[in-house]
């Protein structure tokens, strides 16, 4: 099984700041790489697949990057809205998929 | 619009068992392979389980299989979870998630879920 690695656990941030948030695999994923967000009693959303393709509606200011191990999820500028919880998804090791434990992003 | 709900938790014993279900619509379900995605109070998400939209390919994570038994019905546009000898630590939010598929493979992230039904087991 692939072990997703997240950090930070929890990000303090100012609104209109930028975050950037980790993710490590325990091997090789290539590009299969997704992030997602959640908030409180709702539904995971897609934001981000193929490591830096944002999803249909996703804003500009989410931004994916990485490759092979090591990924990263930028928010340019963090709006009221942005404060939740990401999560990241590896899908090349299909069907055994597998997600990281998470990073919530606070308000400063 | 595409829309995925659940339904079925609930309080169960220990060993005991319960059925979830996802109702579908927005969207061509026979055309899509489905998941059920397990969250756990405080902790991160959990893959459970696969099923093609033919049903002809089903796969379970480790901590289930031999448990529990995923099912589909296009005719009604529905996913199912049966869950049987349930253990403490199958509590949870469970939610059902569409996949991607092409060709037999699922090189995709989960694009559309439901909003979760919590399954709490103690006695």
């Amino acid at each position: 099984e692939i072990v997703m690695t997240q950090s930070p656990a929890t990000l303090s941030v100012s609104p209109g700041e930028r975050a950037t948030l980790s993710c490590r695999a325990s091997q090789s994923v290539n590009s299969n790489l997704a992030w997602y967000q959640q908030k409180p009693g709702q539904a995971p959303r897609l934001l981000i697949y193929g490591a830096s393709t944002r999803a249909t509606g996703i804003p500009a200011r989410f931004s994916g990057s990485g490759s092979g191990t090591e990924f990263t999820l930028t928010v340019s500028s963090l709006q009221s809205e942005d404060f939740a919880v990401y999560f990241c998804q590896q899908y090349n090791n299909w069907p055994v998929w597998t997600f990281g434990q998470g990073t919530k992003v606070e308000i400063k | 619009e595409e829309q995925l709900v659940e339904s079925g938790g609930g309080l169960v014993q220990p060993g005991g068992s319960l059925r979830l279900s996802c109702a579908a619509s927005g969207f061509t379900f026979s055309t899509y392979s489905m998941n059920w995605v397990r969250q756990a109070p405080g902790k991160g998400l959990e893959w459970v389980s696969y099923i093609s939209s033919s049903t002809s390919t089903i796969y379970y994570a480790d901590s289930v299989k031999g448990r529990f038994t995923i099912s589909r019905d296009n005719a009604e546009n529905s996913l199912y979870l049966q869950m049987n000898s349930l253990r403490a630590e199958d509590t949870a939010v469970y939610y059902c998630a569409r996949v991607r598929c092409s060709g037999g493979s699922c090189y995709s992230p989960f694009d559309y879920w439901g909003q979760g039904t919590l399954v709490t087991v103690s006695s």
